[in-house]
């Protein structure tokens, strides 16, 4: 099955600077890789995802960047507010089955 | 906005007890998911569901766990014989298809004593 490892497990950051979480994958199908937002006592919320075909993604202060070679793809929050302050998780995943990252937890410090 | 809704909220149940997590999934989509989480851990893949079979599974879903979707509507997750181990937050998921973003409900967090 899929080996996912998620880096850094812990991240805080001042207010306004960007953070990275990077998420590392084995298998070589995974063709959809998303990334979720938990919020505390909430289920997963998708904030953005990328597909196999591109290498880059942006939504306003949120960016996803692919490098299948490498197998992983990364997350980045520009211009962090405080409540970006959450765990994150990656998900890559092919066909029916979705695995998660064991996630990071990001602090934003006002 | 169409959302995944899961009841109970919360359940305590006794060890050895069978239970059943509900869900009602967003009604046009066609793949249904559950996890759990433990306390503070990773959300961790138990099972997929795609026209009325499961479709993959993980370890830990044994023969203890099952699903159903027993009238159109629900997709339940039962759990034979509880255990204390499996005290943690079950997350069901629905999706309309492959590679597109999947719905989470809020969550049952199942206390097994």
């Amino acid at each position: 099955g899929e080996n996912v490892e998620q880096h850094p497990s812990t991240l805080s950051v001042q207010e306004g600077d960007s953070a990275v979480i990077k998420c590392t994958y084995s298998d070589s199908a995974s063709n959809y890789f998303p990334w979720y937002k938990q919020e505390l006592g909430k289920g997963p919320q998708l904030i953005i995802d990328i597909r196999s075909n591109v290498g880059e993604k942006k939504d306003q202060r949120i960016a996803v960047t692919l490098n299948k070679t490498a197998k992983h793809f990364s997350l980045h929050i520009t211009e962090t507010q405080p409540e970006d302050s959450a765990v994150y998780f990656c998900a890559p995943s092919r066909n029916n089955d979705m695995r998660f990252g064991a996630g990071t937890r990001l602090t934003v410090k006002p | 906005e169409p959302e995944v809704t899961q009841t109970p909220s919360h359940q305590v149940t006794q060890m050895g007890q069978e239970v059943i997590l509900r869900c009602v999934p967003i009604s046009n989509h066609l793949y249904f998911y559950w996890y759990r989480q433990i306390l503070g851990q990773k959300v961790e893949f138990l099972v997929s569901f795609y026209n009325n079979e499961i479709s993959e599974k993980s370890e830990i879903f044994d023969d203890q766990f099952s699903v159903e979707r027993p009238d159109g509507s629900n997709f339940t997750l039962k759990i034979r014989s509880t255990k204390l181990e499996d005290s943690a937050m079950y997350f069901c998921a629905s999706r309309d298809e492959q590679g597109t973003e999947a719905f989470f409900g809020q969550g049952t967090r199942l206390t097994v004593v």
